[in-house]
């Protein structure tokens, strides 16, 4: 498994500005994801962040908005850019590690809270 | 591509009674199917998944899956439900396409 801290915890922001959230892994990943979850709804895969390749983001979302960086194998950031009360949401880190029958097991930070106000 | 359904927004169950979560799956292929659990103001923890080989696949917590080919279903479930089991439960399919189930709400009453 993997244990994955995500900074900060919550953050309350004013429109038009933007907020880089850190999200940090104890064990070099391959694959790192980013989501997005209105709290006790599904979670919507905003991008997913490969180390060595630019990050490829899901319908609905762009890089200018949503810039992320991948530095190495245990780091990514995701930026939230000129923000709306639209953005208010959890912010949730994930990656995958390859198991049983080279099946990816997703492990997830404890998110992000943002308002925006 | 998969994907999954999750037929119920909200499952609500007795203490001590047994508890069914479902989800249900469209595929072209063979099937990975994967169930997670969301405690309040925490992330997401995987529970259980099932690959190949039987059809019934235990999981952490005394949770268990049932993968039922004829009926296209992964229905979660539990002998016996406990409080603490109140939760958002997720259904994800496929191995490389990271998307969940709409997500179900379970509530256990004492």
């Amino acid at each position: 498994s993997a244990v994955i801290s995500q900074k900060p915890s919550r953050d309350i922001c004013q429109r038009g500005t933007s907020l880089t959230i850190q999200c940090q892994v104890d064990s070099q990943v391959t694959m790192m994801f980013w989501y997005r979850q209105q709290p006790g709804q599904s979670l919507t895969l905003i991008a997913t962040a490969n180390q060595g390749s630019e990050a490829t983001y899901e319908s609905g979302f762009v890089i200018d908005k949503f810039p992320i960086s991948r530095p190495n194998l245990t780091f990514s950031t995701l930026t939230v850019s000129n923000m709306s009360p639209e953005d208010s949401s959890i912010y949730l880190c994930s990656v995958g590690q390859v198991g049983t029958g080279l099946t990816y097991e997703q492990y997830f930070g404890p998110g992000t809270r943002l308002t925006v106000t | 591509a998969q994907s999954v359904a999750q037929p119920e927004d909200q499952v609500n169950v007795a203490e001590g009674n047994p508890l069914t979560v479902k989800c249900t799956y469209s595929v072209s292929g063979n099937p990975y199917l994967f169930w997670y659990v969301q405690y309040p103001n925490r992330g997401l923890q995987f529970l259980l998944k099932y690959i190949t080989g039987d059809n019934l696949v235990k999981g952490s917590y005394g949770f268990e899956a049932e993968f039922n080919k004829s009926q296209t279903s992964f229905h979660l479930k539990k002998p016996s439900a406990l409080v603490s089991d109140s939760a958002l439960y997720f259904c994800r399919g496929d191995n490389n396409d990271m998307r969940f189930g709409a997500g179900t709400r379970l509530t256990v009453k004492p």
